[in-house]
């Protein structure tokens, strides 16, 4: 099944205790991103990557950090997390051929920061 | 730079009747256009999407949506809503050219009411 991967879906930790959110697909896909929701603001994109190796910032990159070493994972890194990280964060891929470019989303992992 | 906008923050219908939902973007030149659902709980799940050819595209669950280049909208539509179709629902609009940012509308909550 074609699917987007996320772990852990839930969490709780502390202010300044380094985390990782990890991102797999089965896809293929080359693009893959990562996105908070926050209630009133929508989607907002974090960071992506259009493919291995390469990563660029998205609209609210501070206070985040990813990888791409491999074409399937992509880790989300908060290496310092603070209360205004407590956020749902969504990774998602895609095909970056001309008109394949749907986003396919994992389920979600809620984060919180005390 | 592109964005999207969502008017309506919440949407109150009641089951059987017609749907609209808004979307307005901003976008230099033809989009890519998409329609997204999040169930409770849930990751988004694509319903529809535009990137050429005729103005009206037809999606999953029912809805259809009507691309009108003169008003810059991608409106969202169901003839006829279910209890089930209770949910967030997010425009998005994207484009490839070197790098891809795609941008997500706030969202809208429709309630349904029996």
């Amino acid at each position: 099944e074609a699917q987007v991967t996320q772990n852990p879906r839930y969490l709780i930790t502390v202010t300044g205790k380094k985390l990782t959110v990890t991102c797999s697909q089965n896809m293929n896909h080359e693009y893959m991103s990562w996105y908070r929701q926050d209630p009133g603001l929508g989607l907002r994109q974090i960071y992506y990557s259009m493919n291995v190796e390469v990563t660029d910032k998205g609209d609210v990159p501070e206070g985040y950090k990813v990888s791409r070493k491999e074409k399937r994972n992509f880790p989300l890194i908060l290496e310092s997390p603070s209360p205004n990280q407590t956020s749902l964060y969504f990774c998602a891929s895609s095909s970056t051929g001309e008109g394949r470019n749907e986003q396919f989303f994992g389920p979600g992992t809620r984060l919180t920061v005390l | 730079a592109q964005s999207v906008t969502q008017p309506d923050i919440h949407i109150t219908v009641s089951e059987g009747a017609s749907l609209e939902l808004r979307c307005n973007y901003s976008y230099g030149a033809t989009p890519y256009l998409f329609w997204y659902v999040q169930s409770p709980g849930q990751g988004l799940q694509l319903l529809l999407k535009y990137f050429s050819g005729d103005t009206l595209v037809q999606g999953i669950k029912g809805f259809e949506a009507e691309f009108k280049r003169s008003q810059s909208s991608f409106n969202l539509r169901k003839p006829s809503v279910h209890w089930s179709d209770a949910a967030e629902y997010f425009c998005a609009v994207g484009a490839w050219g070197g790098s891809y940012i795609p941008t997500f509308g706030r969202g809208t909550s429709l309630i349904v009411h029996p």
